[in-house]
């Protein structure tokens, strides 16, 4: 099971965000994060942990192994606003998301 | 560049069954794999199961076992979602995506809206 912390997420633009992730057992470093749109599919940010997907800007990194992953966005961008999930591979699961939104 | 594309929506009456196809194109691998995961309104995303192209082999998340059926034609590099005896729990967007198994999801089909209602 993956916990995704907080909920929702009230914040400005240029503002940092931090969302968490906690696996109810260790995946190592499997771990990757997604970013969700409104009328979009999802789209993959993070993979292996800490490794940005093809064209992701650099403002978005993530971090952490074992049971405790952190997503990082710094610098806030008004395209950021979106729901963000973790995902794990074996089994295949997704948290329940994070809502990024515009305070 | 890989690029999945989905048919279209659907609109289903309880009991009855729904096929969703993915073109993949861009793909120069012989073996790859293409999973479905759906997403019902308001909700967060759930895998269904996946596929490996070159054998044919599909595993299913456990609650769908013995509804869905995930079948793939490597010679047009198309995957079909089929999900019997609908309900309206299904109701959903369902998204075919690379990846799965060793492979992490990317990229995504456009979605598919499948409505169950009577």
């Amino acid at each position: 099971v993956l916990t995704q912390s907080p909920a929702t997420l009230s914040l400005s633009p240029g503002e940092r965000a931090t969302l968490s992730c906690r696996a109810s057992q260790s995946v190592s470093s499997s771990l990757a994060w997604y970013q969700q749109k409104p009328g979009q599919a999802p789209r993959l940010l993070i993979y292996d942990a800490s490794a940005r997907a093809t064209g992701v800007p650099a403002r978005f990194s993530g971090s952490g192994s074992g049971t405790d992953f952190t997503l990082t966005i710094s610098n806030l961008q008004p395209e950021d606003f979106a729901i963000y999930y973790c995902q794990q591979r074996g089994p295949v699961t997704f948290g329940q998301g994070t809502r990024l939104e515009i305070k | 560049q890989v690029l999945l594309v989905q048919s279209g929506a659907e609109v289903k009456k309880p009991g009855s069954s729904v096929r969703v196809t993915c073109k993949a194109s861009g793909i120069t691998v012989r073996s790859y794999v293409i999973s479905w995961v759906r997403q019902a309104p308001g909700q967060g995303l759930e895998w269904m199961g996946g596929i490996i192209s070159l054998f044919g082999t599909a595993h299913y998340a456990q609650r769908f076992q013995g509804r869905l059926t995930i079948t793939a034609d490597a010679s047009t590099t198309t995957v079909n979602m089929d999900l019997n005896n609908l309900r309206s729990e299904d109701t959903a967007i369902y998204y075919c995506v690379k990846g799965g198994y060793a492979n992490w999801f990317d990229p995504w089909g456009q979605g598919t809206q499948v409505t169950v209602s009577s």
